[in-house]
């Protein structure tokens, strides 16, 4: 049970390249979210995904695209980077059974845009 | 929209006991979480409130009172690998049917000898 997997953990990029950073869960949950980190600011929701098939935004979705086609994965696509988007990204997935509900992230992204 | 606060820092030294608190404005409260966050790795889930009260675990309680939009994280016996950023985190049932959740800015812990 690996849990929550991303890649790659570091990348840079030149403005205006795009790129796709990978998130895989093996716990068939079906709720999966994306996060970006910046110093002093949190945890940004960029968008989040309530299964196979339905993805909607959240708070910072400006430049990022996703996709669900399987329970599995979630990937997260930059069209057109740019320097605002260095940050580190977080992919996450929840587990909601029961009364308790747990958030697993992934060892994160780390994306430099030049 | 959601708004949560808490210190941006706190201080104790080993063995002691610290309170980090979270202040929040929903406007459909769900639940609040609490997350530990160390250097460069990724955060990491410690408990969860949906009722008022008191949840333990271990050395880590958290505690919620809905009427007052307040909770904190109770970390006893404080050891040096507790040094850490902490999160607390709400979920809105009147944003995204309550699937969002939002993170505060967190409170760097920092334990001393």
């Amino acid at each position: 049970n690996a849990g929550v997997t991303q890649t790659p953990k570091f990348q840079v990029l030149k403005t205006g390249q795009s790129m796709t950073l990978q998130c895989a869960q093996d716990m068939n949950h079906e709720y999966m979210s994306w996060y970006r980190q910046d110093p002093g600011m949190g945890l940004r929701l960029i968008h989040y995904s309530v299964g196979a098939g339905i993805t909607d935004q959240g708070e910072v979705p400006n430049g990022y695209n996703v996709s669900r086609s399987t329970t599995e994965d979630f990937p997260l696509r930059l069209l057109s980077a740019a320097p605002s988007q260095t940050s580190v990204y977080f992919c996450a997935s929840r587990d909601e059974t029961g009364d308790q509900e747990t958030q697993y992230f992934g060892p994160g992204t780390r994306l430099l845009v030049l | 929209g959601q708004s949560l606060e808490q210190p941006s820092e706190v201080t104790a030294v080993e063995g002691a006991i610290v309170q980090i608190n979270c202040t929040y404005q929903t406007s459909g409260f769900y639940g609040l979480s609490w997350y530990q966050q160390h250097d460069g790795g990724a955060p990491t889930f410690l408990s969860y409130n949906a009722l008022d009260g008191l949840e333990e675990t271990g050395r880590f309680s958290s505690f919620l009172s809905r009427s007052d939009s307040y909770g904190y994280l109770l970390l006893q016996e404080l050891q040096m690998k507790d040094s850490a950023s902490y999160f607390c985190a709400v979920r809105d049932y009147n944003t995204g049917g309550g699937n969002k959740l939002t993170f505060g800015t967190g409170t760097q812990l920092k334990v001393e000898l």
